[in-house]
């Protein structure tokens, strides 16, 4: 079956410019989530959706990070005026029900600013 | 502070050897501990997780131990094969909701 997909696979932007990276999750997983991973390093919690809604975004870096998931399924994570230290892989996965460690990640989207 | 840290960052087994890879944990108020295994170029994937009240789970040629006592979680892989070459990294919950706050990784080598 489809896993989690992400779109694009990897996204080189000029420092200033807005990105807006896709997350499609597993058909029927109630639970979405975010996460960044710099290089060599472990994973940032970021956003997790439970719906379409997002009890908890204080693991956003900044207010220049923004998420929305409708319709229960897709989600956009919306980075406005890159800076150089966002350049990281940012990855999505989803879970069956909210609360569950066995998550699902897409391959990530490996942003890189310049 | 909470942090989850692992005490090597790289690993290297025979192929054939069991494997031990070892985490520590600093919030003892977390309710599970999970371990995920990242291959190149792709996404985590869940192996196992534990909760806080059990000292030992086994899967298929992985076993987790948690000891609270001295905060230390451990993941044993049995009989490592050259596809376990990865990195792994712990993670653990509070149980508040879902965030998950995981360790830095280890790779874990296998040599053949």
């Amino acid at each position: 079956g489809a896993g989690v997909s992400q779109s694009p696979s990897n996204k080189v932007t000029e420092k200033g410019k807005d990105v807006e990276l896709r997350c499609d999750p597993i058909s029927g997983h109630t639970a979405l989530y975010w996460y960044r991973q710099s290089l060599g390093q472990g994973l940032e919690f970021l956003i997790y959706f439970q719906g379409n809604s997002a009890p908890d975004k204080s693991g956003l870096p900044s207010d220049r990070f923004s998420a929305e998931r409708t319709g229960g399924s897709v989600s956009t994570l919306t980075i406005q005026r890159t800076q150089q230290e966002d350049s990281a892989v940012y990855l999505c996965a989803s879970s069956l029900v909210y609360a569950s460690w066995e998550q699902y990640f897409g391959p990530g989207t490996r942003l890189t600013v310049t | 502070g909470e942090s989850v840290g692992l005490h090597l960052p790289t690993l290297s087994v025979q192929e054939g050897d069991n494997s031990i890879i070892n985490c520590a944990y600093s919030n003892s108020a977390s309710d599970y501990f999970i371990w995920y295994k990242q291959e190149s170029g792709k996404g985590p994937q869940f192996i196992i997780d534990i909760r806080s009240n059990m000292d030992k789970r086994q899967g298929q040629r992985v076993t987790v131990l948690l000891n609270k006592t001295v905060k230390h979680l451990s993941l044993q892989i049995a009989a490592t094969q050259p596809g376990d070459s990865a990195v792994y990294f712990c993670a653990e919950n509070t149980g508040a909701n879902s965030k998950l706050t995981f360790g830095k990784g280890i790779t874990l080598s296998v040599r053949p």
